[in-house]
């Protein structure tokens, strides 16, 4: 199976900063990565698949970027929306697992 | 937005089958190329995924779980279906399907608590 690591775990951040999640895979998925958003009593919701194509309705604040084995999600200047938890997942290969998730809480 | 919508009993008893439905609104979920997908989040934890049906029918499960799951479509109510046999409290846990048109998640449900107690 293929782990994904994420860091930092939590993150402390105010509004207007720029962020960045970094996400780690044991072995090269090439761009086979999707980042979520979640909120607490909420479903996850597709920010970012292969990689740095940003799904529709999302932000352009939103930013993903790396291949093989080491990426990043950056948000631009963070709204006060974007406090919620973040996780990866490769879809390379089955099982299509997630990262451990990074929660962005408010400074 | 696409509202796909979980459903089943939200209590188990151990050693019984965990399942649940999901419902897709719209058109036939065995004639466009769709991955069914669920997806588990234990309380206060992360995301684990469960497996995937296709749209042709082929399915793939997580290994941790392969030899309890069965997912399968019911192409007459239009749904997608988990069956987990052999449940114990270690599968207590928010439920979600998803529907997207590569492995990744595109759309997902509200999700739907089960808990498995006697």
């Amino acid at each position: 199976d293929i782990q994904m690591t994420q860091s930092p775990s939590t993150l402390s951040a105010s509004v207007g900063d720029r962020v960045t999640i970094t996400c780690r895979a044991s072995q090269s998925i090439s761009t086979w990565l999707a980042w979520y958003q979640q909120k607490p009593g909420k479903a996850p919701n597709l920010l970012i698949y292969k990689a740095s194509s940003l799904e529709s309705g999302v932000p352009s604040r939103f930013a993903g970027s790396g291949s093989g084995t080491e990426f990043t999600l950056t948000i631009s200047s963070l709204q006060p929306d974007d406090f919620a938890t973040y996780y990866c997942q490769q879809y390379n290969n089955s099982p299509y697992n997630f990262g451990q998730g990074t929660k962005l809480e408010i400074k | 937005q696409v509202q796909l919508q979980e459903s089943g009993p939200g209590l188990v008893k151990p050693s019984q089958t965990l399942s649940l439905t999901c419902t897709v609104p719209g058109g036939s979920i065995s004639s466009v190329p769709y991955y069914w997908t669920w997806i588990r989040q234990h309380p206060g934890k992360g995301l684990e995924w469960i497996g995937h049906i296709y749209y042709s029918g082929s399915a793939y499960y997580n290994p941790s779980l392969k030899s309890r799951v069965t997912i399968s479509l019911d192409t007459s109510k239009n749904q997608f279906s988990l069956n987990l046999g052999s449940v114990t409290a270690a599968d207590t846990a928010m439920y979600y399907c998803a529907r997207s048109p590569a492995e990744y998640l595109q759309h997902w449900g509200q999700g739907t608590l089960v808990t498995v107690s006697s």
